[in-house]
């Protein structure tokens, strides 16, 4: 079965500093297919980015993606305060099969 | 600009039937490429992809939930419907809808709509 591990679970940070957010999938996949998304409380989530590093429209470039085979990052370079929140990974599988992770909390420190 | 919002029951029997309808504007789902999925968010828990449908109206299941969902979609309502058998109290939760440009994420969301399976 394939699945998607996030780490770490909860990340707490300060306003202002750099936050590195895991994304690990228990088989090599294609970065064509992986994506970010960002959701706050009581709201849908948001994509962040596509393609493993491409920014959907309006994200802030602050925001920035990477990897391959089965390591994947979300890098957010400075925190601000509208940018606590969970964040989700995604890919879009074999079979047209969608799988999320199971989320990092980004929380103030 | 691209909308979507989600309509159906707020409460469920246990072993009912949920129908859920997203009603969209902002895009066809006659263009190729495009898909309309449907995720749900248990409380307090991570999300959930349930099923997409495709604008050649291709359809994808969940694997461990294809028995009990059926995906349909009226392009000239631009609307898609889920189905859910059987509900179960582990079903509980915020259901969503949400577009897919390229079929392989989810540009745009609705806001979701809880739904509680209680008896």
């Amino acid at each position: 079965e394939f699945v998607l591990a996030q780490s770490p679970g909860t990340l707490s940070l300060s306003p202002g500093e750099r936050a590195t957010l895991s994304c690990r999938a228990s088989q090599s996949i294609s970065s064509d297919y992986l994506a970010w998304y960002q959701q706050k409380p009581g709201q849908a989530p948001r994509l962040l980015i596509y393609g493993a590093s491409s920014r959907a429209i309006g994200i802030p470039d602050r925001f920035g993606g990477s990897g391959s085979g089965t390591d994947f990052t979300l890098t957010i370079s400075r925190l601000e305060p509208e940018d606590f929140a969970v964040y989700y990974c995604q890919y879009y599988g074999t079979s047209a099969i969608f799988t999320f992770g199971p989320g990092t909390k980004v929380d103030i420190k | 600009q691209i909308t979507l919002k989600e309509s159906g029951p707020t409460l469920v029997k246990p072993t009912q039937t949920l129908t859920l309808t997203c009603m969209f504007s902002g895009f066809s789902l006659s263009t190729s490429g495009v898909g309309v999925g449907w995720i749900r968010q248990p409380p307090g828990k991570a999300l959930e992809w349930l099923a997409l449908i495709y604008w050649d109206d291709d359809k994808r299941y969940r694997p461990s939930l294809k028995s009990r969902l059926t995906i349909t979609k009226d392009t000239s309502k631009n609307q898609v419907v889920l189905t859910m058998t059987n509900m179960d109290p582990v079903d509980t939760a915020t259901y969503y809808c949400a577009h897919s440009p390229s079929s392989s994420s989810y540009a745009n969301w609705g806001q979701g709509t809880l739904v509680t399976v209680s008896s």
